[in-house]
């Protein structure tokens, strides 16, 4: 149980682009799930808290109208990186908290790595 | 805010016993977590405490002092698959600017014949 998928599981597009990533919880209800960005050999950064049906939090330096969250249902978050640049270039892992629990743990997506030429 | 500190790099020899340490300084801490993550894959759970002393499960083993803002992962009978980095992640229930779960650095496991 507690599987969390990502599509894509890699992307490539060109500079000034946009592209949307998403994340769901197959088995379980998600009200929060998080967004991370890993750059190589580096630990994970906590991009924003989505919470379905409301803003998502984000985190200090992160621009929300370049990294547009929306979760519109307890099984889904998209990502979606605006006018994306070479150094948006990254792995961005999703990561989903059951609602109720209250073990706070995190269920991981397998990540998508966003290249942009 | 929040900083955690972890060794870079640690090598160690199949068979043997190899403990990862975590330092931390938190307000309103809430809660230590340790992921393991292979290269190009997402974390995977390890272990929670929030409470001081020893958690055991299976192979690793997880530890916890608050007082001291220090966690170390222990992990026994190393075997090759166990190369990996570890993560030490530290949760805090106050938050500025959304920011509640914080990962460290990471400490990059090498596990030779």
């Amino acid at each position: 149980g507690a599987v969390v998928s990502q599509h894509p599981s890699w992307v490539i597009c060109k500079s000034g682009t946009s592209v949307k990533i998403e994340c769901r919880s197959l088995d379980f209800q998600a009200t929060t799930m998080f967004w991370y960005r890993q750059f190589p050999k580096q630990s994970l950064m906590l991009m924003a808290t989505s919470n379905e049906g409301s803003k998502a939090t984000y985190e200090q330096g992160v621009e929300k109208d370049k990294f547009l969250i929306n979760h519109a249902s307890l099984t889904l978050s998209t990502l979606t990186v605006t006018s994306a640049h070479p150094e948006d270039s990254s792995f961005y892992i999703c990561s989903a908290r059951v609602t109720g629990d209250n073990s706070y743990e995190q269920y991981f997506g397998p990540g998508t790595r966003l290249t942009v030429t | 805010g929040q900083n955690i500190d972890q060794p870079t790099e640690m090598t160690a020899t199949e068979g043997a016993i190899v403990q990862i340490n975590c330092t931390y300084q938190t307000s309103g801490f809430n809660g230590l977590f340790w992921y393991q993550q292979h290269a190009g894959e997402a974390p995977t759970f390890l272990s929670y405490n929030v409470l001081d002393g020893l958690e055991e499960k299976g192979r690793f083993s997880s530890f916890l002092s608050r007082s001291k803002g220090y966690s170390y992962l222990l992990l026994k009978e190393l075997q090759m698959k166990d190369s990996a980095s570890y993560l030490c992640a530290v949760r805090a229930s106050t938050s500025n600017y959304g920011q509640n779960f914080v990962f460290g650095p990471g400490t990059r496991l090498s596990v030779l014949p």
